[in-house]
């Protein structure tokens, strides 16, 4: 596609309840990224994936978070047993060797 | 690590100049700025690389210092349009992002 598509843009979901969030990024690019900002917050880096190496994992905040990224092109960001401090807007991105592309983000409100 | 920008935020009037720094600890590979308006995901504005070159993009322009590991945003002539929160996002060689915290610029008339 011309863009990353993230899907859902909004997104309820009760304490405690299982979330998966989409990303489709840039056809042909090989690095993705998820990243969280809470309100008024900077970007907090959660994963990144690059080609067919082992992804980076480091920024992911506890083992309720997952990602997966499946023939190197959708990623699907889990978070389970979500809790209220899950709250944020996720954002993905998808880079070539230049240039990186955001997403429009998936608001995720936890109650 | 996270890159270190200052200032935190600046207020401009509109024509007024402004400089953002970003400062990191480790060897850089690239440096890249974004900015982001409330609401939005952060837009791409340029990459730098090693070797010093400067970029523009309209009348913003950057600068990379990879010995010194910094690089500085001018914004030149501010416009309304300027206002939003500028990200310095640095690149080690595997090419994983660290963003700063963020530079807010408010442009006013």
């Amino acid at each position: 596609g011309a863009g990353v598509s993230q899907s859902p843009s909004n997104k309820v979901t009760e304490k405690g309840k299982d979330v998966e969030l989409r990303c489709d990024p840039i056809s042909g690019h090989t690095a993705l990224y998820w990243y969280r900002q809470s309100l008024g917050q900077g970007l907090e880096f959660l994963i990144y994936f690059q080609g067919n190496s082992a992804p980076d994992k480091s920024g992911l905040p506890s083992d309720r978070f997952s990602a997966e990224r499946t023939g190197g092109s959708v990623s699907t960001l889990t978070i389970q047993r979500t809790q209220q401090e899950d709250s944020a807007v996720y954002l993905c991105a998808s880079s070539s060797r230049y240039g990186y592309t955001f997403g429009s983000g998936t608001r995720l409100t936890v109650v | 690590q996270q890159p270190v920008q200052s200032p935190q935020a600046v207020i401009l009037r509109e024509g007024e100049d402004a400089v953002i720094n970003c400062s990191s600890s480790k060897a850089l590979y690239s440096v890249h700025w974004y900015r982001q308006k409330h609401g939005e995901a952060p837009v791409f504005l340029m990459i730098l690389l090693k070797g010093g070159e400067q970029m523009r993009h309209e009348k913003i322009s950057a600068s990379f210092n990879e010995k010194k590991q910094q690089s500085s945003l001018y914004l030149t002539a501010s416009q309304l349009s300027y206002s939003g929160t500028y990200f310095c996002v640095t690149t080690d060689s595997w090419g994983k992002l660290q963003f700063g915290a963020g530079t807010q610029v408010v442009v006013t008339p």
